[in-house]
């Protein structure tokens, strides 16, 4: 099981340029995730899908739109990169109605910078 | 909303000691308590979890212990080793609530 990929690694976006951050998880999970890390800020989440279908706004969702593709794949997109957006993209995972419903799993992340 | 407060920021401890992160929360419906260790470069992985059944658990030299009256929950390292050297994240959050709220991070430096 590879748990949760994501795409691309690294990204530099000039101001105004739009881009798709691509996630997958092989563990058929139901929830999935896009969080932001920024600097002594922890992790704030961006949006996430409690189920295929489905997709909520989290604690800072403004200047991004998501798209839950199928049970496996969740999109993060930025339709007009501004510097503000500068950050590393965390994707997650959980499984939903379980024993172990609350527990997420974290892909390596998007370094992603915008001049 | 849930709010999650860790302390400290940084904590620098000798090779052998240990190393104890405090959080609190906000919202007394939370009962779930996960941590999560990040390693430079790389994602944050669970290292352990507490649900608000139980008041303490442990895994080896990890343990974690939750405080529901004061609404505050603890990780515990012992016997620390230079491969514990990372930031760790404190989050709450509850069943039926998928979302998890995150502390603002410890960094853990282990001086051999």
């Amino acid at each position: 099981n590879a748990g949760v990929t994501q795409t691309p690694k690294f990204q530099v976006l000039k101001t105004g340029q739009s881009m798709t951050l691509q996630c997958a998880q092989d563990m058929n999970h139901n929830s999935m995730y896009w969080y932001r890390q920024d600097p002594g800020m922890g992790l704030r989440l961006i949006y996430y899908s409690a189920s295929e279908g489905t997709t909520d706004k989290g604690e800072v969702p403004n200047g991004y739109n998501v798209s839950r593709l199928n049970k496996r794949e969740f999109s993060l997109r930025l339709e007009s990169a501004a510097p503000s957006q500068t950050s590393v993209y965390f994707c997650a995972s959980s499984e939903w109605g379980g024993n172990l419903a609350d527990t997420q799993y974290f892909g390596p992340g998007t370094r992603l910078t915008v001049l | 909303g849930e709010n999650v407060e860790q302390h400290p920021s940084t904590l620098s401890v000798q090779e052998g000691d240990s190393a104890v992160i405090k959080c609190t929360y906000s919202d007394s419906a939370s009962n779930y308590f996960p941590w999560y260790k990040q390693e430079l470069g790389k994602g944050p992985q669970l290292i352990i979890d507490i649900r608000s059944n139980v008041g303490e658990k442990k895994d080896q030299r990890i343990a974690v212990t939750l405080n529901k009256t004061a609404k505050h929950f603890s990780l515990h390292i012992t016997e620390t080793q230079p491969e514990d050297s990372a930031v760790y994240f404190c989050a709450a959050s509850r069943t039926g609530n998928e979302k998890l709220t995150f502390g603002t991070g410890t960094r853990l430096t282990i001086i051999p």
